[in-house]
């Protein structure tokens, strides 16, 4: 396993047209996360799905976006009718459950990311 | 070199010295801090974490400093490398099961 992966890493598209991004985990990581990251800013959390169900969305994610992981292990961030405002870098994170009912959070470990340029 | 908080964007310093990283928390409730480096076209890479029942945790080359009373975090990073040329992010969380993240600092690394 080499990680976290993300596909494309890279996207250009034209404003209205709808892009699809797929992060695939680390194999036993039950958690997957979606961030979005602006130039000079720190990652802004979108999503998370803990196996296949998606527990928390960010007031973020408009309804153009939709966040999916329909077997609990890749999932796929869609996003609608692109704007200029969407260009982003697009963050996957996956982590294990914290065992033991501890409260500290498992270490994320992010991909490479997809960055969307609309035009 | 020292950086009070993430208002400086930057911080300079030359190879072979000590870094110090400062970052101020927002939520008294959270109880877990962690600290990322973002190399450029990269994913954030895991440095060091702490919970908050710490107020020090030590790994290879960085210690990272929790100081709950005034809510503030601090990575230091010793004998500084240019491959330690990065940004550096801090992130907490506060019960949820999501990190939230500061803007983050940028280490150079000088010669």
């Amino acid at each position: 396993d080499t990680g976290v992966s993300q596909d494309p890493r890279h996207k250009i598209t034209k404003r209205g047209q709808n892009v699809t991004f797929r992060c695939d985990p680390i194999s036993e990581h039950n958690r997957l996360y979606w961030y979005r990251q602006t130039l000079g800013q720190g990652p802004e959390f979108l999503t998370y799905f803990q196996n296949e169900a998606q527990l928390e969305k960010s007031r973020l994610l408009s309804d153009r976006f939709s966040a999916e992981r329909p077997k609990g292990s890749f999932s796929t961030l869609e996003i609608q009718r692109t704007e200029q405002g969407d260009s982003a870098m697009y963050l996957c994170a996956s982590s294990v459950t914290p065992t033991g009912g501890g409260s500290g959070a498992n270490v994320l470990t992010f991909g490479a990311g997809s960055r969307l340029t609309v035009l | 070199g020292e950086s009070v908080g993430l208002h400086l964007p930057t911080l300079s310093v030359q190879e072979g010295d000590n870094s110090i990283i400062n970052c101020a928390y927002s939520n008294s409730a959270s109880d877990y801090f962690i600290w990322y480096k973002q190399e450029s076209g990269k994913g954030p890479q895991f440095i060091i974490d702490i919970r908050s029942n710490m107020d020090k945790r030590q790994g290879q080359r960085v210690t990272v400093l929790l100081n709950k009373t005034v809510k503030h975090l601090s990575l230091q990073i010793a004998a500084t490398q240019p491959g330690d040329s990065a940004v550096y992010f801090c992130a907490e969380k506060n019960g949820y099961n999501k990190l939230i993240f500061g803007a983050g600092t940028r280490l150079a690394v000088h010669p």
